[in-house]
């Protein structure tokens, strides 16, 4: 099984200030990553798919890199509205199975 | 507006049943592969079953295996995940999640459904 692993467990920025989340895959995946972000007490929502493409709707501040076992989610600016945790996910040679990382808190520092 | 809506959580003893459903509407259900994701208290998010477009094709994580089973309803537009033995650590919130056909990724999900599995 794939492992997922985040970097670091909590982030805390200023807001307007730039934020970096690593994600590493214990085995290539290739470009199967996707990026979620979940505030509390909702449901996750998808970011970024393929390691790069937004989904539909995000704004440009979001931005993916990466691929085989090193990816990247940058917030170039954090707003108030993206303090949250964050999760990455990998689908490679999906299905029958996907794993998603521990996920990185942003918080306010 | 593309939705999904869980419903059928609640509290159940160890050992015992619960069935979840997913209504979608929005967009064309039966062209859609279908997921459920589980998420304990505090906890990340497990993903843990699939079911294809047309339910043919199903999977379980192992922790779920012989326990759970996905089904799916297209002429009702649903999904439903039938849980049995339950145990302490399937305590979550469920989620459906729409598996999208371009990228693979779950690009839409619903807002999920309570089990809690305590005598």
């Amino acid at each position: 099984e794939i492992v997922m692993t985040q970097s670091p467990a909590t982030l805390s920025v200023s807001p307007g200030e730039r934020a970096t989340l690593s994600c590493r895959a214990s085995e290539s995946v290739s470009s199967k990553l996707a990026w979620y972000q979940q505030k509390p007490g909702q449901a996750p929502r998808l970011l970024i798919y393929g390691a790069s493409t937004r989904a539909t709707g995000i704004p440009a501040r979001f931005s993916g890199s990466g691929s085989g076992t090193e990816f990247t989610l940058t917030i170039s600016s954090l707003q108030s509205e993206d303090f949250a945790v964050y999760y990455c996910q990998q689908y490679n040679n999906w299905p029958p199975k996907v794993t998603f990382g521990p996920g990185t808190k942003v918080d306010i520092k | 507006e593309v939705q999904l809506v869980e419903s059928g959580g609640g509290l159940v003893q160890p050992g015992g049943s619960l069935r979840l459903s997913c209504a979608g509407s929005g967009f064309t259900f039966s062209g859609y592969e279908m997921n459920w994701v589980r998420q304990a208290p505090g906890k990340g998010l497990e993903w843990v079953s699939y079911s294809s477009s047309s339910g043919g094709t199903l999977y379980y994580a192992d922790s779920v295996k012989g326990r759970f089973t996905i089904s799916r309803d297209n002429a009702k537009n649903s999904l439903y995940l039938q849980l049995n033995s339950l145990r302490a650590e399937d305590t979550a919130v469920y989620y459906c999640a729409r598996d999208d056909t371009g990228s693979d990724a779950f690009d839409i999900w619903g807002q999920g459904t309570m089990v809690t599995v305590s005598s």
